[in-house]
């Protein structure tokens, strides 16, 4: 099935900072997602990016799927955006399930 | 209540003991998702249920059993599982099947085996 890579594994900051997680992909990008978890365990669906850009407030994702990687944007980071950034995609543009990668854990200092 | 409500929210139970976790979405969605979160293993998709029927098994062992029998309840019955399937087990619901797009999730079933 499909490998999914993130980057950094791990990210401190201060607040107010800006930062970039990345996802890279062994195969195609087909139905990429990008997801936070918080420190108390829930988890959220930021985008559904599979190509393009797309912009929530302070978020925005970029996926390249030609070149198989996504791209999360935080800027002006807050504490309550640390935790763990997931992303994930379903392989071979079927049923295939959604293969998420390991995260990136970022902590967000006041 | 709104959004998605799983119970319990903790669970310890033994090897042979048969015990069910419930999922209940309020969002009028159509499909429903069981994931598996262990430490330090990606997140891992279990079952995908779409108008109350499964669309998806990612191979998971049959100690596991869904139960979908309407769209806003899914259930999770779990009989002799191993210490290994200790974890957070979330459930997700979206409005349309697969692939799941604005999947909503709840806060999760924390379970140990003893």
């Amino acid at each position: 099935g499909i490998q999914v890579e993130q980057s950094p594994p791990d990210l401190i900051l201060q607040e107010g900072a800006n930062s970039t997680l990345r996802c890279n992909f062994s195969d195609s990008v087909n139905n990429l997602q990008w997801f936070h978890q918080n420190p108390w365990g829930q988890l959220i669906n930021l985008f559904y990016i599979p190509s393009g850009t797309k912009q929530n407030g302070r978020l925005s994702a970029t996926t390249v799927a030609t070149e198989r990687y996504s791209l999360l944007y935080i800027s002006s980071s807050q504490t309550t955006d640390s935790g763990v950034y997931f992303c994930a995609d379903t392989s071979g543009g079927g049923a295939d399930g959604l293969t998420f990668g390991k995260g990136t854990h970022l902590i967000i200092q006041p | 209540e709104t959004g998605v409500t799983q119970t319990p929210r903790h669970l310890v139970m033994g090897m042979t003991n048969k015990k069910s976790l419930k999922c209940e979405q309020h969002l009028g969605h159509n499909a429903m998702y069981w994931y598996k979160q262990s430490a330090k293993k990606p997140l891992e998709l279990m079952f995908v249920y779409s108008l109350e029927e499964r669309v998806e098994n990612n191979s998971v062992p049959s100690r596991f059993s869904p139960e979908c029998p309407n769209s806003s309840h899914l259930f999770l019955h779990l009989h002799t599982l191993q210490p290994e399937d200790s974890a957070l087990y979330l459930c997700a619901s979206s409005p349309t099947g697969w692939p799941p797009y604005e999947q909503y999730f709840g806060p999760g079933t924390r379970l140990t085996v003893t």
